[in-house]
């Protein structure tokens, strides 16, 4: 099955840098990578997207970039606020059967 | 109005306990999954469906049974409940292969597993 790996596992940034968070996945049939940030107490919920057709995607303070060769895709958070302190998970997702395989995981804690 | 639902919302067991989560969607969405959330593991997929008496085994499926009865209802059965089932439970639902990949999840179900 698909395996993804997400790093790191913490990290802790000041307010108003950039955060950045990499996945690598290992099935070259995975074509659609969603992230998902999940609230304590809360359940995830997607914050931005990129199909398999495209190499950079940016909305609202976050850009993600994929790289297909590499098998390699990252979310990068600009200015960073403490609102954006949560859980980051990334997914890749086998469109032909509809699988989706979560990393294990970010805990990003923005610092004021 | 919360579109994916799930009860109970907290359910306390015996091992050997015969445990069902429900849940039920209101997306009209094809897709439905079932996950287990653990600190340190992420979301792990259990179970997952892609319509009405439909079933297609995730990546830790044991110990686990699932059926989906209707588009809207997935339901997830411990039949002989153990203590490293103890979790957070998550469903949801998905048009994958419509115009949408994105997963709409419900709020949990915290299993504890004594």
């Amino acid at each position: 099955g698909e395996q993804v790996e997400q790093l790191p596992s913490i990290l802790r940034v000041q307010e108003g840098s950039s955060a950045s968070i990499n996945c690598t996945y290992e099935n070259s049939a995975s074509n659609y990578f969603p992230w998902y940030k999940q609230e304590p107490g809360e359940n995830p919920k997607l914050i931005i997207d990129i199909r398999s057709n495209m190499e950079r995607k940016q909305t609202q303070g976050l850009i993600v970039l994929l790289d297909k060769k590499a098998k390699r895709f990252s979310l990068h958070i600009t200015d960073t606020q403490p609102g954006d302190s949560a859980m980051y998970f990334c997914a890749a997702v086998n469109t032909n059967t509809g699988k989706l395989t979560f990393g294990d995981g970010t805990v990003l804690t923005v610092k004021p | 109005e919360a579109a994916v639902t799930q009860s109970p919302r907290n359910k306390v067991t015996v091992t050997g306990g015969n445990v069902t989560l429900s849940c039920r969607q209101t997306n009209s969405h094809n897709y439905m999954y079932w996950y287990r959330q653990d600190t340190g593991h992420g979301l792990r997929l259990i179970h997952y469906s892609y319509g009405a008496g439909n079933l297609q085994i995730g990546d830790v499926p044991d110990g686990y049974k699932a059926t989906r009865t209707t588009q809207e209802d997935f339901f997830l059965l411990l039949e002989l409940a153990s203590p490293s089932q103890t979790s957070l439970y998550f469903c949801a639902s998905s048009d994958a292969g419509g115009s949408s990949y994105e997963q709409y999840f419900g709020p949990g179900t915290r299993l504890t597993v004594l």
